[in-house]
């Protein structure tokens, strides 16, 4: 257990719906990632938050958002799906951005969109 | 941006030595490079981080040159279980176009 918690391990869903996904960052870490990871795409960055603001940005499409909570845990919020979206969506967390700390994944989010 | 880019796959034998390099020309000045494993429907897992010079730990080395463009992650006497996917990640850009970047990944298979 690396700590990190993600929810729901595993998701099926319909075209056009819409889904949460669930994170709890290490505990005393402040900043969360988020990555997806497809078989043609390998691990992309998404965005990051740091203390409930948003720090960076990646490939992030439009139809996608996210947010840290003041208890620190973090959703991403997916809607209009697409077949594309299907996916291994990771969480990881680490104490501050700037330390020597590497980061701690989850276990993952399988996003199947069907 | 450029890609951050690794060799695609790797063979060794058990009790090799294997060295991965990854090359990430835009690195951002003050980001460290780290290295993760990653199995099977798992998430990576982090092994290593540098910022220059060399840095060891109890599992592997990590070798980084003076202009930071590149990194080695070098797994001394591999075994079965080592086969994995390893992936480098680095900070790119400059604040407001910030992006954290994994490599494109190199899957290594330890042979008996």
């Amino acid at each position: 257990d690396s700590g990190v918690t993600q929810t729901p391990k595993h998701l099926i869903t319909a075209t056009g719906q819409r889904v949460t996904l669930r994170c709890s960052p290490r505990s005393g870490d402040l900043s969360v990632y988020w990555y997806q990871q497809s078989l043609d795409q390998g691990l992309q960055f998404l965005i990051q938050y740091y203390n409930g603001e948003e720090r960076a940005k990646g490939n992030i499409l439009e139809r996608f958002s996210a947010q840290q909570f003041p208890d620190l845990h973090s959703e991403l919020n997916l809607s209009s799906l697409e077949l594309g979206d299907s996916a291994l969506y990771f969480c990881a967390s680490r104490k501050n951005p700037g330390t020597r700390d590497g980061y701690t994944f989850g276990s993952g989010t399988r996003l199947t969109v069907v | 941006l450029a890609k951050t880019t690794q060799p695609i796959s790797m063979d060794s034998y058990e009790g090799q030595e294997v060295n991965i390099t990854c090359s990430h020309n835009n690195i951002a000045t003050n980001d460290y490079i780290t290295w993760y494993q990653q199995f099977p429907s798992q998430g990576p897992r982090f092994i290593i981080q540098g910022y220059k010079t060399k840095v060891t730990n109890e599992v592997a080395s990590l070798f980084i040159p003076a202009d930071r463009k590149s990194s080695t992650l070098s797994l001394p006497r591999v075994s079965l279980s080592d086969t994995a996917v390893y992936y480098c990640l680095v900070g790119e850009g400059t604040s407001g176009t910030y992006k954290y970047i994994f490599g494109t990944g190199t899957r290594l298979k330890v042979l008996a």
